[in-house]
């Protein structure tokens, strides 16, 4: 079993759409990283957290501790919303290095 | 302000060549690392490095050096290169080790024919 696993796979959304991308993990962590890869190939930061709930624009990130479990959701989305998600662990005692899962696919259709 | 700069960004190689992969940062990160991405797979850490002169290995070492001579540059070595190292690979600079955002280049996409 992974230790980062996302939820779903793929996943298709019309414009304008309430959007949650989720993940588990399974080790301790010291913080979760939310990632956006975009169809070009690169990757950029978009949140990183290790309590509550961050916002930054129509995105925003949450983290439940006890669960194991954050999500990210899109409010309003939007076909520049398309891309490849993904979450990633910092798990403690790990030197600082990142436990990433599979990414989820979004595709938002106009 | 460059960010982190990777290159090439596309190169072919014939199995048993070896290459470097450039990687270089300008915002005087402590903290560099290598990853590899395969078709689904996530990110997967190769080599990494917490500051000039110390590096480590990650999950997936093998058929890889890395060295830190200076602050800002962080190459990936391809020793002998095999068709299971095609693979699209990034590098990632954060400001320290722990609990800071990491900043990736826009990969290579290395083809081992």
């Amino acid at each position: 079993k992974n230790e980062v696993e996302q939820s779903p796979q793929n996943l298709t959304a019309q414009e304008g759409e309430f959007i949650t991308i989720n993940c588990s993990y399974s080790v301790g962590i010291s913080a979760l990283h939310w990632l956006q890869q975009h169809p070009g190939g690169g990757i950029v930061s978009l949140f990183m957290l290790s309590s509550g709930k961050k916002k930054h624009g129509r995105l925003i990130a949450t983290i439940n501790i006890q669960e194991k479990h954050s999500s990210l959701h899109i409010t309003a989305s939007h076909p520049r919303d398309s891309a490849v998600y993904i979450c990633a662990a910092l798990s403690r005692g790990s030197q600082g290095n990142l436990i990433f899962g599979k990414g989820t696919k979004l595709s938002v259709k106009p | 302000n460059a960010g982190v700069t990777q290159t090439p960004k596309f190169q072919v190689l014939k199995t048993g060549q070896s290459m470097t992969l450039q990687c270089a940062q300008d915002m005087n990160h402590e903290y560099m690392s290598w990853y590899r991405q395969d078709p689904g797979m996530g990110l997967r850490l190769i080599h990494y490095s917490v500051g000039a002169g110390i590096t480590d290995q990650g999950e997936v070492p093998n058929g890889y050096n890395v060295s830190r001579s200076t602050t800002e540059d962080f190459p990936l070595r391809l020793l002998s290169a095999a068709p299971s190292q095609t693979s699209v690979y990034f590098c990632a600079s954060s400001r320290r080790q722990y609990n800071q955002p990491q900043h990736f280049g826009d990969g290579t996409r290395l083809s081992i024919l």
